[in-house]
C-alpha cells in the first residue's frame, strides 16, 4: 500500500470549514484514498473513500487532485465534537483480511 | 445502523491469567479483525479471520489466540496475560467481495495488566 503524509497537527474555528490535506504521490492506479477518524478514547470511524472522482456525503467532502497524488478532507461546518485524529489510508480494493495501515494522522483541533 | 460491539471497555488483569475479550458485529460480515493501539505505535493488527473457524496471524500474534466459531463473533485470548500486553484492543468488522470497503470498529476495551 502506498505510503501517506499528513500534517501533525490543525486547528479550526468551530462553525468553519476543516480542510485536512494527504500527500500520496506513490499512489497506484487501483488504490482507494480512505478517510477514519478517531476521536479520543473510542474506536477508528469510516469517514469516506474515493478512487478519483471527488465524493461528498453526509459527514464530508473528499478532493482528490487530478493527478491523483493528493487530496483533501473537507468538514464544511466543523463543530467541537470533530475534535479528533484524523488519519487518511490508500490502499488497494478489498482483499480478504487484509488489515488497514494507520499512520499518525492529523490531529484536529476544533475550538469555539 | 452497523455496529461492532466489544464485551468490556476497561479491564483490569493480573499478571498471568487467562484473559477473554469477545466482539460480536450484527451486519454478518464475513472478515473481523483485531488490533492493539500504543502511542507512538498506531494501529497494528493480531489477527484476523475470514470465514467462521478461519483464522490468520497478523503482525503481532505472540501471546495471543483467537477463536471465531459463530460469523458475528470474534474473539481474542491472550493466554497468560503479561504486561506488556496493556493496551487498547480493538476489533473491528468488514465485508467480503471485490471493490472498494471500509473497516467498522467497536469502541475499544482498555486493558491493564498488573
Amino acid at each position: 500500500d502506498a505510503k501517506t503524509t499528513q500534517p501533525t497537527s490543525m486547528d479550526c474555528a468551530e462553525g468553519r470549514a476543516a480542510n485536512l490535506p494527504c500527500n500520496h504521490s506513490t499512489i497506484s492506479g487501483n488504490e482507494y484514498v480512505y478517510w477514519y477518524r478517531q476521536i479520543h478514547s473510542q474506536g477508528p470511524q469510516y469517514i469516506i473513500h474515493g478512487l478519483k472522482n471527488n465524493e461528498t456525503n453526509e459527514m464530508a467532502s473528499l478532493i482528490i487532485t487530478e493527478d491523483r497524488k493528493s487530496s483533501t478532507l473537507i468538514l464544511p461546518h466543523a463543530t467541537l465534537r470533530d475534535t479528533a485524529v484524523y488519519y487518511c489510508i490508500v490502499r488497494v480494493a478489498n482483499q480478504a483480511g487484509t488489515a488497514l495501515i494507520f499512520g499518525k494522522g492529523t490531529t484536529l483541533s476544533v475550538s469555539s | 445502523d452497523v455496529k461492532v460491539t466489544q464485551s468490556s471497555r476497561y479491564l483490569v488483569k493480573r499478571t498471568g491469567e487467562k484473559v477473554f475479550l469477545e466482539c460480536v458485529q450484527d451486519m454478518d460480515h464475513e472478515n473481523m479483525f483485531w488490533y492493539r493501539q500504543d502511542p507512538g505505535l498506531g494501529l497494528r493488527l493480531i489477527y484476523f479471520s475470514y470465514d467462521v473457524k478461519m483464522k490468520e496471524k497478523g503482525d503481532i500474534p505472540e501471546g495471543y489466540s483467537v477463536s471465531r466459531e459463530k460469523k458475528e463473533r470474534f474473539s481474542l485470548i491472550l493466554e497468560s496475560a503479561s504486561t506488556n500486553q496493556t493496551s487498547m484492543y480493538l476489533c473491528a468488522s468488514s465485508r467480503d467481495g471485490m471493490g472498494s470497503y471500509e473497516q467498522y470498529f467497536g469502541p475499544g476495551t482498555r486493558l491493564t495488566v498488573t
